[in-house]
This record gives C-alpha cells, sequence and structure tokens, in this order.
C-alpha cells in the first residue's frame, strides 16, 4: 500500500459525459500528479499540483482540468468524454523537488479506471 | 520535447535467465529513476541515479547511468517468476524543474 488513495477504483460512462477521478496524497507530500495509462501504453504525464498551485504541465487535453485543494487532495475532470480517453488513471504524489530541484521518488496510486462507451 | 525511449518493448525469458532493459532520452538528464508495474498493479519507485556513470545495485538488480547522463540501463540477474512486470525509467531533464518524463516501458515475462 503506497498511502494514496483513489477513488473511483472503476468507473464506465457514455461519450460526452463529464466525470470526477480523486485522489488523496500521502499523509506530508506536498504535489499531486496525474497520469494516464493507455492499454499496453507507457505513462503519460497529464499534469502536477504542488500546495495548490499548478506546477508542471504534460500532454492533458483541453478538455480536461485538475485542482488541488487546501487540504491537499487532488480531483481530475474530464468532459466531453471520447472513446479515446478510456484509460488508466493514476494519481502519484511525492514531498516534490529536493533542494537541488531534483523530483524525489513519486508513489502511485492503484488508479481509476475508466472505460467510456 | 524530450522523449525517453526504451528497448527492447517486450522480453521473453526462461526463469534463470538474465534480461537487460535499456533506457535512452534524447536531451542529458539531471537524474534518472526506475519503476516496476506488476500486471493489473501500479507503478512502484526501485531506484534513482544522479551521478554521472552511477552504478547502484538491489540484491539481483543492477541500474547504471551512462556517462553522459542521456542513457541507463537496468540489468536482472537470474530472473525469477517474481520479476514479471513492465519496467519504465523516468528521466528528469538538466537544469531541474522539469516534469519527469517517463520512458515506453519494457514488458518482462518470465516463463519456469
Amino acid at each position: 500500500d503506497s498511502g494514496v488513495t483513489q477513488t473511483p477504483k472503476h468507473l464506465i460512462t457514455a461519450t460526452g459525459q463529464r466525470v470526477t477521478l480523486r485522489c488523496s496524497p500521502r499523509s506530508g507530500d506536498l504535489s499531486v500528479y496525474w497520469y494516464q495509462q493507455s492499454l499496453d501504453q507507457g505513462l503519460q504525464f497529464l499534469i502536477q499540483y504542488y500546495n495548490g498551485e499548478e506546477r508542471a504541465k504534460g500532454n492533458i487535453l483541453e478538455r480536461f482540468s485538475a485542482q488541488q485543494f487546501p487540504d491537499l487532495h487532488s480531483e481530475l475532470n474530464l468532459s466531453s468524454l471520447e472513446l479515446g480517453d478510456s484509460a488508466l488513471y493514476f494519481c502519484a504524489s511525492s514531498v516534490s523537488t529536493s533542494v537541488e530541484g531534483i523530483y524525489n521518488e513519486q508513489f502511485f496510486g492503484p488508479g481509476t479506471r475508466l472505460t467510456v462507451l | 520535447g524530450q522523449q525517453v525511449m526504451q528497448i527492447p518493448q517486450y522480453q521473453h525469458v526462461q526463469e534463470g535467465e538474465d534480461f537487460t532493459t535499456y533506457c535512452n532520452s534524447s536531451t542529458t538528464l539531471s537524474n534518472i529513476q526506475w519503476y516496476k508495474q506488476r500486471p493489473g498493479g501500479h507503478p512502484v519507485f526501485l531506484i534513482q541515479l544522479v551521478k554521472s556513470g552511477e552504478v547502484k545495485k538491489q540484491k539481483r538488480l543492477t541500474f547504471q547511468f551512462g556517462e553522459a547522463k542521456k542513457n541507463s540501463s537496468l540489468h536482472i540477474t537470474a530472473t525469477q517468476t517474481t520479476d514479471v512486470g513492465t519496467y519504465f525509467c523516468a528521466g528528469q531533464r538538466g537544469g531541474g524543474g522539469n516534469k519527469l518524463t517517463f520512458g515506453t516501458g519494457t514488458q518482462l515475462k518470465v516463463e519456469l
């Protein structure tokens, strides 16, 4: 158990719909990262938040948005869903960067499997 | 943008054989991390390499960071069925402050 929790575990929805994925980081971790993993694909970085502020952005679609709340949990909102959005969405957390600006190890949650029909 | 490629994409070995996966970045890295993802599971951090030419060992696993800090390798000696999974490298571009870019992964299958 990494200490990172994600809900829901599974989500099945229809095209055009909107869903919200939730992540609670490990206690004490200020950084939250979101990744998308499609079938047999690698991990695509979407976005990072640090202590409530957006820190880095990857290949995140305009239909997707995220935020990190004062209690440090984060939500990833996916709207106007398409079939191609079906994937495993992981949240990870870390203590963010070291003094030298080097990323510390990331702890991944169990993921949310999204199926768009 | 930064690209991190891994080879091979898939590897099937007999239990007891050695296994190596290679990670190559299009840009110089400040550091590299390795993760393992078991089938149906989530990525789990294995190790981080920071120094040029660094070599680290964890039991049967040997990790190496290239002298030019653009490539890395993971070598497993005498594979076991518990080694099954996908191994990802993740590199951070030099200069710090940049996101980690995950490699394409190498899926390892170990047969008895």
